[in-house]
């Protein structure tokens, strides 16, 4: 079975500053790993995916993420950090089949 | 982009009354739909699958005779939640993926339903 964990229910950044999310998964399959983010009242909105191919993979809004197999991580992270950004954030895992297991959640504040 | 909504968005009851929520792909036909539930402060967890013209398949532990799904056309996915108690109290969502073969889902905005 698959499953996600992500660390830090809440991460606090100040404006401008690094930010770094962190996700780690396990799968029996070559996973497909996913960053969603979700604004209050509004439906999950995909930041950026991981099938095949390069590992370190660029999303919108400046976020980037890297597949590391060997540590079987998918961290999340953006050079600097916007108001804007203030949202919750998911990591997900899926086989092939579009079903997806999601991580709980991380609530990312920015302080300006 | 491609849009996924939901109807209602909000959504009060007395208990065992039934709700149901509309999930419709707008600009897209959707063959699979996926419906979640969201707990305070938790994860989604996948409730069931949703398949047009065919039964859902439901997740473990997921009760098919309380949460009744039916996809009756390409664009439009129903969650009823028969019977409802206040422990059936969450936020629900939906998704579908473009296309079937793409790893990509679009989610609807979600309903929140609150059962007194």
């Amino acid at each position: 079975a698959q499953s996600v964990t992500q660390l830090g229910s809440h991460v606090s950044v100040s404006e401008g500053a690094l930010v770094l999310l962190r996700c780690n998964y396990s799968s029996s399959v070559p996973p497909y790993l996913f960053w969603y983010v979700q604004y209050p009242n509004q439906g999950l909105q995909l930041l950026l995916k991981y099938t095949t191919g390069a590992t370190l993979v660029k999303g919108i809004n400046g976020f980037e993420a890297e597949f590391k197999k060997s540590e079987t991580s998918f961290h999340l992270t953006k050079p600097s950090a916007h108001m804007s950004d203030a949202a919750e954030y998911f990591c997900a895992v899926s086989d092939e089949g579009n079903k997806l297991v999601f991580g709980a959640g991380t609530i990312l504040r920015v302080k300006s | 982009g491609a849009v996924v909504s939901q109807h209602p968005s909000r959504v009060i009851c007395k208990s065992g009354t039934s709700v149901k929520i509309e999930c419709r792909s707008l600009d897209f036909q959707a063959t699979t739909m996926f419906w979640y539930r969201q707990f305070p402060k938790k994860s989604l967890m996948l409730m069931a699958t949703s398949n047009e013209g065919s039964k859902a398949t439901y997740e473990q532990g997921v009760e098919k005779d309380k949460f009744l799904i039916n996809h009756a056309s390409l664009t439009l996915s129903t969650l009823t939640v028969t019977s409802a108690h206040p422990e059936d109290s969450s936020f629900y969502i939906c998704s579908a993926p473009i296309a079937a073969s793409t790893d990509t889902q679009y989610f609807g905005p979600g309903t929140r339903l609150t059962v007194l």
